[in-house]
């Protein structure tokens, strides 16, 4: 069973601090990790994207990928209230293009 | 910017009815993907397609069927709709190789 792993939270970070995301998946072979911002009652929307091994960065938003260890994470710097929402993490595992997704971790920036 | 529309954003029907749900596309993109989106159960794929015409069966397809006639258009049928079926369906595209996805605004689904 190929499975995507997230703490379900809620993680909840002082306004201005740094949030720390992590998720863990079970299938080696895995090409492409991505990261979704889901409002509550709205779509998610895709927000990073990584493909190899080590920091993306884009914004306040860093991707950091770890293959040997199976994981990758998001950090958000300078936390704004904005940025509470829920963190799906999504892996494409088998080079077609279904992806799987995390349930999903709850941040809460506190003001 | 990637145009995904869906044909509600909330819906209301009755046990035994027959759901249509619609996804539109505006740019030519191959892949179209249905989701359901539950508390603790997280995104759970139902179908998928490739091309018009082609279809394939995602995690959980049973109680649902699909319709692909033309490239842009996705529908998701609930044949005979059910209480355990309420619940928010979201439409996705794919694109290109990198296959990322992005999501249509999603339908609230409720049966009563």
């Amino acid at each position: 069973q190929k499975e995507v792993e997230q703490n379900s939270g809620p993680l909840s970070v002082p306004e201005g601090a740094i949030a720390s995301l992590n998720c863990t998946y079970s299938d080696r072979v895995s090409q492409s990790f991505f990261w979704y911002r889901q409002y509550s009652g709205k779509s998610p929307e895709l927000i990073m994207s990584i493909y190899s091994n080590g920091d993306k960065e884009d914004g306040r938003f860093t991707a950091q990928l770890n293959k040997a260890s199976q994981y990758v994470s998001l950090l958000i710097r300078d936390s704004q209230p904005s940025d509470s929402a829920t963190y799906l993490c999504a892996v494409n595992m088998n080079r077609d293009d279904k992806i799987i997704f995390g349930k999903g971790t709850r941040l809460h920036i506190l003001p | 910017d990637v145009k995904v529309t869906q044909s509600s954003r909330y819906l209301v029907k009755r046990t035994g009815e027959k759901v249509f749900l619609e996804c539109v596309q505006d740019m030519d993109h191959e892949n179209m993907f249905w989701y359901r989106q539950d508390p603790g159960l997280g995104l759970r794929l139902i179908y998928f397609s490739y091309d018009v015409k082609m279809k394939e069966k995602g995690d959980i397809p049973e109680g649902y069927s699909v319709s692909r006639e033309k490239k842009e258009r996705f529908s998701l049928i609930l044949e005979s709709a059910s209480t355990n079926q309420t619940s928010m369906y979201l439409c996705a595209i794919s694109l290109g190789d990198v296959n990322e996805q992005y999501f249509g605004p999603g339908t609230r689904l409720t049966v009563t």
